[in-house]
Parts: structure tokens; C-alpha cells; sequence
């Protein structure tokens, strides 16, 4: 049981590009999110989906798209990067009405 | 909005020392409050909370939610450099599901041997 796994772990990216970062959850959960964690900040919510095809925006979700097309995939693709979307970024999923998130290991992402 | 706040941001202390973490909170239709611990990297689920007074206890580790005041209180005792971590509380948005969750800032907690 992989949990829930989150490529690649480590990236540069220079200000202007795009990319994805990629979620993956193999425990049939139907909630999935996305975080970014700063210094002193907590964990801040980019976005979030309760179900395949269902997503919302959270607290910050200024520069970043979501797709919800199958329930273990929740990709985030930073459109154009800027330095400020310099951070470590989670993804978690849970059972519905659970509260109880399991956790991604992380993606952390440096903009230059 | 909804918001929470731990204090104290920091906390340093030694082993066998008991420690309390504190989390207020205001958010519309409270339905529940939850703590996580994230060490080296992702967070992990502690305990959710949903009636007053009532205590969740995991080996020295315990909280208990004040509906009243608001809070809850995630007590460590006997601590041990292994709850060297970050504490994070969370409330799930607006009473309406667990899609959404807002976090704390977190408590720095050091355990020295």
C-alpha cells in the first residue's frame, strides 16, 4: 500500500515556466488537497476535490489549476511560476467525512 | 473567514518535561477540530475532536476541546526528543464537509535530551 505518493520531490523551475506536480492515492479515498507550507505559516489550502470531477478553490489559489478525472490522480499545475510560489507543496487524501488526511511526503519547489 | 491560532509559536524544553499546546479557533458551524504532527516531512493525523470535554488520549499524548472558549489543548507528558515535531491543529471550513480545512500555524515543540 503506496499511500499517497507525490512526484517529484525536488524541483527548480525558472520564473515564466509551467509544470505539474503530480498526486497520486491507491486507498480509494474520495477527498483529495492540496497544500503549500511557508515558514511560520502552517499549511495553507491551494485547492481541493470531495470526488472525480468536483474541485474547489481554497485560501490560495491565485496562480494554480486543478482536474479532478479519476479518484487516485490530483495533478497541480503552476501555470506561469513565480519566485513567491517558492515552498513545499503536499498533497492528502482522506475518506469522506473523516478529518483523518493521510499525507504525500511532499514536493519542494525553489522558483528562480 | 475562518481562523485558527496556536500559540506559542515555539516551545523548547527538556526530556520528562510535560508541555501544553494550545489552539483557538473561529469558524462558522464548528464541527470538529484536529491535530497533526509533522516531523521530518508529512503530517500525520493525531486526534479529531468533536465534543467538549471530552478527552482523546494516545499514549502521553492527550487533547481536549472547550467548546466554550473556543479551544483545545494537546497535553505531552514524560516528553521525550522523539515529539521534537511540529503540532498542527485544523478545522474543517465552514461546518459543511472535511474537503476543506483550515490549519493553524503550527507549534514548533524542541525536546532536548
Amino acid at each position: 500500500n503506496a499511500g499517497v505518493t507525490q512526484t517529484p520531490k525536488f524541483q527548480v523551475l525558472k520564473t515564466g515556466q509551467s509544470m505539474t506536480l503530480q498526486c497520486a492515492q491507491d486507498m480509494n479515498h474520495e477527498y483529495m488537497s492540496w497544500y503549500r507550507q511557508d515558514p511560520g505559516m502552517g499549511l495553507r489550502l491551494i485547492h481541493y476535490s470531495v470526488g472525480a470531477g468536483i474541485t474547489d478553490q481554497g485560501e490560495v489559489p491565485n496562480g494554480y489549476n486543478v482536474s479532478r478525472s479519476t479518484t487516485e490522480d490530483f495533478p497541480l499545475r503552476l501555470l506561469s511560476a513565480a519566485p513567491s510560489q517558492t515552498s513545499v507543496y503536499f498533497c492528502a487524501s482522506s475518506p469522506p467525512h473523516s478529518g483523518g488526511y493521510t499525507f504525500g511526503s511532499g514536493t519542494r519547489l525553489t522558483v528562480v | 473567514e475562518d481562523k485558527v491560532v496556536q500559540s506559542p509559536l515555539s516551545l523548547v524544553v527538556h526530556e520528562g518535561d510535560t508541555v501544553t499546546l494550545n489552539c483557538s479557533y473561529e469558524v462558522t458551524n464548528f464541527r470538529s477540530l484536529l491535530w497533526y504532527k509533522q516531523e521530518k516531512k508529512a503530517p500525520t493525523f493525531l486526534f479529531m475532536l468533536t465534543s467538549s470535554g471530552i478527552e482523546k488520549k494516545s499514549g502521553r499524548l492527550s487533547s481536549i476541546l472547550d467548546k466554550k472558549e473556543l479551544s483545545s489543548i494537546l497535553n505531552i507528558t514524560a516528553t521525550q526528543t522523539g515529539d521534537s515535531a511540529i503540532y498542527l491543529c485544523a478545522v474543517p471550513a465552514g461546518g459543511t464537509s472535511y474537503g476543506k480545512l483550515t490549519f493553524g500555524q503550527g507549534t514548533i515543540l524542541t525536546v532536548h535530551p
